[in-house]
């Protein structure tokens, strides 16, 4: 079974300040690790993704995770946060070892960029 | 930029009725999916269909639920017999391959009354 954690409900930081949105992940295989934000009213769009190669990924708006196999982690980050930034964030996973083709959310972590 | 299409963008149906809530993939991709939200709350995964058929499902899809691409674009989420609890954003994904990312639509906002 895949599943994603993201352990805080909400995220608070400065304009002007570096950001972090945790996630840890749960797969049999190797996995394929995705961030998604969702602004009020709106669908899903794709950030970044993690396939395979270098741990550090550059996304869209600035945004950047890093892959960290041996704490099964894929922090989202940014050196500095932007009010437009805030909406709600979600870190998904797909374990290619366990055969899936669907992709398993967390739970979303609301992000708040405070001017 | 090409993108997923889902109509209508709302729909209010009346409890025990059905409901066909419509999707148009981007042209070439193959994987389609469904998706619902529940109040701005998990994205939970429906349903998976490649080469014409489903390919995974999950607990929630039922029998109440069935899908269908019928004509080589559209992608269609029938729900028979609408419960208060199938309340919820329903969004339609595409994706090209399978290492690649899900394209989502803006989602149809189901309310059953």
């Amino acid at each position: 079974a895949q599943s994603v954690a993201q352990p805080e409900d909400q995220v608070n930081v400065a304009e002007g300040n570096p950001l972090t949105v945790k996630c840890t992940y749960s797969v049999s295989g190797n996995p394929y690790l995705f961030w998604y934000v969702q602004y009020p009213n709106r669908g899903l769009q794709f950030l970044l993704k993690y396939i395979t190669g270098d741990n550090l990924v550059k996304g869209s708006y600035g945004f950047e995770a890093e892959f960290n196999k041996s704490q099964t982690s894929f922090h989202l980050k940014k050196p500095s946060a932007l009010v437009s930034d805030s909406a709600l964030y979600f870190c998904a996973v797909r374990d290619i070892g366990g055969g899936y083709q669907k992709v398993t959310f967390g739970t979303g972590t609301k992000l708040q960029v405070i001017p | 930029e090409p993108e997923v299409t889902q109509t209508p963008s709302h729909q209010v149906t009346q409890m025990g009725q059905e409901v066909i809530l419509r999707c148009v993939p981007i042209s070439n991709h193959l994987y389609f999916y469904w998706y619902r939200q529940i109040l701005g709350q998990k994205v939970e995964f429906l349903v998976s269909f490649y080469n014409n058929e489903i390919s995974e499902k999950s607990e929630i899809f039922d029998d109440q639920f069935s899908v269908e691409r019928p004509d080589g674009s559209n992608f269609t989420l029938k729900i028979r017999s609408t419960k208060l609890e199938d309340s919820a954003m329903y969004f339609c994904a595409s994706e090209q391959g399978r290492n690649t990312e899900a394209f989502f639509g803006q989602g149809t906002r189901l309310t059953v009354v």
